[in-house]
């Protein structure tokens, strides 16, 4: 069975510093790893996905994450935030021989202070 | 990619009430998945859905209280039975590249209100 945990239900940052939301995984093969963002009454959007290639994953509007095996963990950054960031954000896993069932963490709700 | 429709997007219902929600998909896929989101909280899994054959649930949903109807490749309902205030919530669904660790696309969803 997979798992994922999110340390931190809420997150605060002030505009233009870092952002860090830490993900852990637990799977007994090797994982795909998503992140969605969930914007206030809007439906979710994939963020960036990993799936064995490069540990390094770019996604959308400036975030990345690294997936390290050693620490089965896949944290999501953003160098800089911006007040559009705001959302709440879900760390995702799936599992080869899943069916394509993913998983779900409890989600980080993100806020942008200006 | 897959676009998918949603209907409705949003309904208030009396409890002891029945409503079915429509997904439809622009392109063909093996899988469909239902997911509900109560409120505040992350996605649970309802059932997959399977094109021909009776949907699988997961532990704590059960078919008398979720049925599904998957009758082509584009399409699914799930119909959220009996409703009771519990049952508000926020109902998605999605679909995958039909491979195995591709992305899932998702509808807007059915933001359901049970008074």
């Amino acid at each position: 069975a997979q798992s994922v945990t999110q340390l931190d239900s809420h997150v605060s940052v002030s505009e233009g510093t870092p952002v860090l939301l830490r993900c852990n995984y637990s799977s007994s093969y090797s994982p795909s790893l998503f992140w969605y963002v969930q914007h206030p009454n809007k439906g979710l959007q994939l963020l960036l996905k990993y799936t064995s290639a490069a540990t390094l994953v770019k996604g959308i509007n400036g975030f990345e994450a690294e997936f390290k095996k050693s620490e089965t963990s896949f944290h999501l950054t953003k160098p800089s935030a911006h007040m559009s960031d705001a959302a709440e954000y879900f760390c995702v896993v799936s599992v080869p021989f899943g069916n394509e069932k993913l998983t779900f963490g409890t989600g980080t709700r993100l806020t942008i202070i200006p | 990619s897959a676009v998918i429709s949603q209907k409705p997007s949003r309904d208030i219902c009396q409890r002891g009430t029945s409503l079915t929600i429509q997904c439809q998909v622009d392109s063909q896929v093996t899988m469909m998945f239902w997911y509900r989101q109560q409120p505040g909280q992350s996605l649970t899994l309802i059932a997959t859905a399977n094109q021909g054959s009776e949907a699988t649930y997961e532990s704590g949903f059960v078919i008398d209280k979720f049925p599904i109807s998957r009758p082509n490749l584009t399409f699914s309902t799930l119909t959220v039975s009996n409703m009771s205030p519990e049952d508000s919530s926020i109902y998605l669904c999605s679909v995958t590249g039909g491979q195995e660790n591709t992305e899932a696309f998702f509808g807007q969803g059915t933001r359901l209100t049970v008074v």
